[in-house]
């Protein structure tokens, strides 16, 4: 089980975001992917293993993590990183999701 | 371009039954596992199912429990999920995604609704 938090947060642009993903039982962190989705549209792939970034993804965002506590760091938050954050574990369950909202 | 085309979905009755189908383009299919993940409205991303490339290897949720057929056809380059058995919990968007580094899901459809309701 992959349980995400805060459920919500609110931040402003400029701003720093910290995403938690625990895991139980641990997880190899090798198998600990990060995505991004925005109302209607498909999830996309952001980190995966832990802490490598996708194809394309901006280095402002980073994953860290092993074992059962994950991270994702948005470093400065643009206007288009408002969105929903999911972690998945093992390419199959996902967590609950974390909504990054404007404040 | 690489990909994923989801089509199929559409209102069906409670216990009836639905084929979706995933067109790939860009890739060779039969080079990756693939996978099916759903998403209620307003809800979160659920996984549903895996297929190996050769589609000898099939995993489910436990959800499923024997209502979904997963399969595929490299020489067509698609994907399906096939439904039977349908309750109103089965209302949802229908990803189909490609598995590749490290079992992450690096292409995504842009989803097809099933809708479920008398």
């Amino acid at each position: 089980v992959l349980t995400q938090s805060p459920d919500t947060v609110s931040l402003s642009p400029g701003e720093r975001a910290t995403l938690s993903c625990r895991a139980s039982p641990s997880v190899n962190s090798n198998y600990l992917a990060w995505y991004q989705q925005k109302p209607g549209q498909a999830p996309r792939l952001l980190i995966y293993g832990a802490s490598n970034r996708a194809t394309g993804i901006p280095d402002r965002f980073s994953g860290s993590g092993s074992g059962t506590d994950f991270t994702l760091i948005i470093s400065r938050l643009e206007p288009e990183d408002f969105a929903v954050y999911y972690c998945q574990q093992y390419g199959s369950s996902f967590g609950g999701g974390t909504k990054v909202e404007i404040k | 371009e690489v990909q994923l085309v989801e089509s199929g979905g559409g209102l069906v009755q409670p216990g009836g039954s639905l084929r979706l189908s995933c067109s790939a383009s860009g890739f060779t299919l039969n080079n990756y596992y693939m996978h099916w993940v759903r998403q209620a409205p307003g809800k979160g991303l659920v996984w549903v199912s895996r297929i190996n490339n050769d589609g000898f290897s099939t995993t489910y949720a436990d959800y499923v429990q024997g209502r979904m057929t997963i399969s595929r056809d490299n020489a067509k380059n698609t994907l399906y999920l096939q439904m039977n058995s349908l309750t109103a919990e089965d209302t949802a968007v229908y990803y189909c995604a490609r598995e590749n580094m490290l079992d992450s899901f690096d292409i995504w459809g842009q989803g097809t609704m099933v809708t479920v309701s008398s």
